[in-house]
Order: structure tokens, then sequence, then C-alpha cells
């Protein structure tokens, strides 16, 4: 069965940090691979997504994610963060006949002022 | 466009009862995936629903039953409650494509508490 890691649970960073927040995952097929973040009080909502070409993508409020196929890897990366990026962000993989998403634990990102 | 709607939001139940978790997909979207994210963990796949029938399923027993109904909503059944079903109860929508790439889009959830 497929797996994610994402071995930071909980990371703290100042404005104006860059973020780098790993995210790997176990299954040999194709995949198409997701972050999602849970900022304080609201839902799940999608940041960026890769199916197929660019391994490089490029998300909502200038985040990033690079596919690397060799090392089963899409972290997720921001060259500055804000405040405002408070939230949980969960890497998922998508696979199988129902195009199920297979979560990560989660990533709690806290930006201080 | 509307988003993913879930009735109720908060419910608590005491075990051995049954509850019923509504979700109301977005507009143009044909499949609902249930998932249940229990407190500090990510969200686990329970099942999902394309043209009324279930389409796959997670490592969860069959008291967690569900149905789709002809307009897309779906709902999502689970009998003989247990403590450990307190959870979050994320219902997701998506637009099925033929070259099988979904993107689903989550309801804010239900909070289910079993006492």
């Amino acid at each position: 069965a497929q797996s994610v890691s994402q071995h930071n649970h909980h990371v703290i960073l100042s404005e104006a940090a860059s973020l780098e927040l790993g995210c790997n995952y176990s299954y040999g097929g194709t995949v198409n691979l997701f972050w999602y973040v849970q900022y304080p009080g609201q839902h799940l909502q999608l940041l960026l997504k890769y199916f197929s070409g660019d391994p490089l993508v490029k998300g909502i409020k200038g985040f990033e994610a690079e596919f690397i196929k060799s090392k089963f890897s899409f972290n997720l990366r921001k060259p500055s963060v804000q405040w405002s990026d408070t939230a949980e962000y969960f890497c998922a993989v998508g696979s199988g006949s129902a195009r199920q998403l297979t979560f990560g634990s989660g990533t709690q990102l806290t930006v201080l002022p | 466009e509307t988003g993913v709607t879930q009735s109720p939001t908060h419910l608590i139940k005491t075990r051995g009862q049954q509850v019923t978790l509504r979700c109301s997909s977005q507009s143009g979207h044909n499949t609902v995936s249930w998932y249940q994210q229990a407190l500090g963990q990510g969200p686990q796949f329970i099942f999902q629903y394309y043209r009324e029938e279930e389409n796959g399923r997670g490592n969860f027993p069959p008291r967690f039953s569900g149905l789709q109904f002809p307009n897309y909503s779906s709902e999502l059944n689970v009998n003989a409650l247990e403590l450990d079903d307190s959870a979050l109860y994320l219902c997701a929508s998506s637009l099925r494509a033929s070259g099988g790439v979904d993107t689903q889009y989550f309801g804010p959830g239900t909070r289910l508490t079993v006492l």
C-alpha cells in the first residue's frame, strides 16, 4: 500500500525566512501529487498539484513544489514566508482506481511576526 | 461557483448509535469521496462514489456505508458507533476525467464526537 511521509511535524520560522517542507511517498506506479493547506478555522484548500510535465510546479500564494521521481519526493518551497502562511500543510498522493488521496500526517507551520 | 458543503457542522452521539452525515458536491462535479481525519493526523480515505455506486474503498469496516444521489450529493452512514469513530469527517468532490486525473475539493467537515 502507498504511504506518504512528512518528516517535519512542526516548523517555526520568522517572517521573510525561506521554507522547505519535505514529502516522500512510496508508490511505484503513476502518481498525482498534491499539497493542501488548512488555515486556522478553515477547510482544506488546494495549494498546488502535479500531474505530468514540468516537475517544478507553481501554486497559489507564491508556493512551489518540485517532483523528483528518483527520490520519490515532492517538497514544498516558498522563498519568503509571511505571518499569514501559518497553517497546517498536507502532502497527498493520488492513486488507485478511485484516484483516492493518501495523505501525510501534516506539518504545522508557525510563522512569527 | 458553489463549493462543497457539509451538514451538520458538529454532532455528538453515544456508543452504539447510528449517524448520517451529508455532503453537497461542488457544482459541475460528479464524484464524491469521504475521508476521516482523526486529531493530529492526515485524512484517511473511506470510500468514493461515482455514478451512484461505490467506486473504491479504504480500510474501513462495512458499518461505514454511503450513498450518492442523482444530483451527486452524498451521505455517509456509520452504524454501531465506537469511541474511535470520533473524528472530523471530510467530503471531497471532483469531476472524474477520462484522462485519469482528478482534483478533489474539500468541504469544511463534520466534527463527530462519540461518548
